[in-house]
C-alpha cells in the first residue's frame, strides 16, 4: 500500500514569495490533515479536511495560508507572502476516518526555508 | 484544552541499555494516547497506541508503553537499545469527539552510543 505522498520535499524562497505543497493521501482515506512541524517543536495542526470539507482550520494563519481539497482525493497547501517564520517542515497525513482513535499516516514531509 | 508534556528534551543510552522516555498529559477525561518515531529527513511514524483496555501496550520495533491514569503519564519503554532507534520520539493525545485530532509533545531527542 502507497503511504501519503508529498512534493516538493525541499523549497527555498525568499520572504513575500510564495509557495505551494502538494499531497496525495493514502487511497481511500478520507481525512486529511496538514501539521506545522518548526525545528525542536511538535507537529502543529493547521487544518483538517473530511473529503473536500473543511473540518477545522481554527490554526490556519488565513492572511497568509490557504489550503484545498477539491475533489476530495489530493491537497494543496499555499503560503502567500511567506515569513521567515514559515521556515519549517509541512507535514501531510491521513486517517480512514475521523476520530481521535483512528491511526494517523504521515508522510515524509516538506521543508521550507524562507530566506 | 489538552496539552502534553515531555520533560526530556535529549537522552543519551549506550547501546544495549535500557530505555524509558515519559510523557504526562493534561486532559479531564480518559485520552486516546500515541507514540511516534521521527527519523532525520523522515515523517512521523506510529510505534503504538492507547485506546483504552490494557494499560500496557506492545508496540513495534520491541517499544511499549505503559498509560497510568492517576500519574497522567505515557511512558516509552525498551527493555535494549538498538543503534537504529536513534530519532526522535513524540507522544500525542487525542481527545474523543475532537476534530483537532493529535496534539503533539515538543519530542524527546534519541542519542545511542555504541
Amino acid at each position: 500500500e502507497a503511504g501519503v505522498a508529498q512534493s516538493p520535499r525541499y523549497k527555498i524562497i525568499e520572504k513575500r514569495q510564495s509557495v505551494a505543497f502538494w499531497c496525495n493521501p493514502i487511497s481511500g482515506h478520507a481525512t486529511l490533515y496538514w501539521y506545522q512541524q518548526i525545528l525542536g517543536q511538535g507537529p502543529k495542526l493547521l487544518i483538517q479536511f473530511q473529503n473536500n470539507g473543511v473540518v477545522d482550520d481554527s490554526q490556519l494563519p488565513k492572511d497568509r495560508f490557504s489550503a484545498e481539497r477539491l475533489k476530495g482525493v489530493d491537497s494543496t497547501l499555499k503560503i502567500q507572502p511567506a515569513k521567515l517564520e514559515d521556515s519549517a517542515v509541512y507535514l501531510c497525513a491521513s486517517s480512514s476516518v475521523g476520530g481521535s482513535g483512528n491511526t494517523i499516516y504521515f508522510g515524509e514531509g516538506s521543508w521550507l526555508t524562507v530566506v | 484544552a489538552q496539552s502534553v508534556t515531555q520533560p526530556d528534551i535529549h537522552i543519551t543510552v549506550s547501546e544495549g541499555a535500557s530505555l524509558e522516555l515519559r510523557c504526562n498529559y493534561s486532559y479531564g477525561a480518559t485520552p486516546y494516547l500515541f507514540w511516534y518515531v521521527q527519523s532525520p529527513g523522515q515523517g512521523l511514524q506510529l510505534l503504538l497506541k492507547y485506546f483504552s483496555g490494557d494499560t500496557l501496550v506492545q508496540g513495534i520495533k520491541g517499544f511499549e508503553a505503559e498509560f497510568k491514569r492517576s500519574q497522567s503519564s505515557f511512558n516509552l519503554r525498551k527493555p535494549s537499545v538498538h543503534w537504529s532507534d536513534a530519532a526522535e520520539y513524540f507522544c500525542a493525545v487525542g481527545v474523543s469527539g475532537s476534530a483537532r485530532q493529535l496534539t503533539f509533545g515538543s519530542g524527546t531527542q534519541l542519542t545511542v552510543l555504541p
